[in-house]
């Protein structure tokens, strides 16, 4: 059983809609949470960044982590034909055991259609 | 800034052959790491180097090696490409203890 799991979609949405994202996990140890956004032949880069649980807002982007349930999510307001990308989730524990060594989800694949 | 860099894009190997992927990032970072990606598998870390001079097996390491060339280059070789290894390749850097990694354009292999 894989430590992260994530639905792949693809997530149909209308233009202007809510995009809800969200990935499970396994291991208690992870403290650090992140998103990544990768377009069709492109590398990835990071939307958001959180430590331990809570919610972090960015612009039309929030991420919400509950450590209880082992459960990240990621929402996207207003979302845009822009937004039509492969969302990944990543994490780690952060010590130095762990030092450097994501755990990604396979990506959720979005598309916004106008 | 370029950012980071990766070389070749694309290419096709024969079972056997053998190839390097090379990797540069102009940001002084002290960390880099080299992933596969694999549909429905996700980012999987092959090696990383957490500073120049040292190198670290990931969750894939098997049939691979890597050089930590210097402080900006860290390249990846296929020493007898195998198709279990046809994937998409990408190179990532970062300060420190890497919760905000920087990644390439990735590099396609095909091996027939």
């Amino acid at each position: 059983q894989k430590e992260v799991e994530q639905d792949p979609g693809p997530l149909s949405v209308p233009e202007g809609a809510i995009v809800s994202l969200n990935c499970t996990y396994s291991n208690s140890a992870f403290q650090y949470f992140m998103w990544y956004r990768q377009y069709s032949r492109k590398g990835p880069e990071l939307l958001m960044y959180t430590y331990s649980s809570g919610n972090k807002e960015d612009g039309r982007f929030t991420a919400q982590v509950d450590k209880s349930s082992k459960y990240i999510s990621l929402f996207i307001r207003d979302s845009q034909p822009s937004d039509s990308a492969t969302y990944l989730c990543a994490m780690t524990g952060g010590g130095t055991d762990s030092w450097g060594k994501f755990q990604f989800g396979a990506g959720t694949q979005v598309v916004v259609t106008p | 800034n370029a950012g980071v860099t990766q070389t070749p894009k694309f290419q096709v190997l024969k079972t056997g052959q053998s190839m390097t992927l090379q990797c540069a990032q102009d940001m002084n970072h002290n960390s880099m790491y080299w992933y596969r990606q694999d549909p429905g598998m996700g980012l999987r870390l092959i090696y990383y180097s957490a500073s120049e001079g040292t190198t670290d097996k990931g969750e894939v390491p098997n049939g691979y090696n890597v050089s930590r060339l210097n402080k900006r280059e860290f390249s990846l070789r296929l020493e007898s490409a195998a198709p279990s290894q046809t994937s998409v390749y990408f190179c990532a850097s970062t300060w420190g203890n890497g919760n905000e990694q920087f990644f390439g354009p990735g590099t396609r292999l095909t091996v027939l």
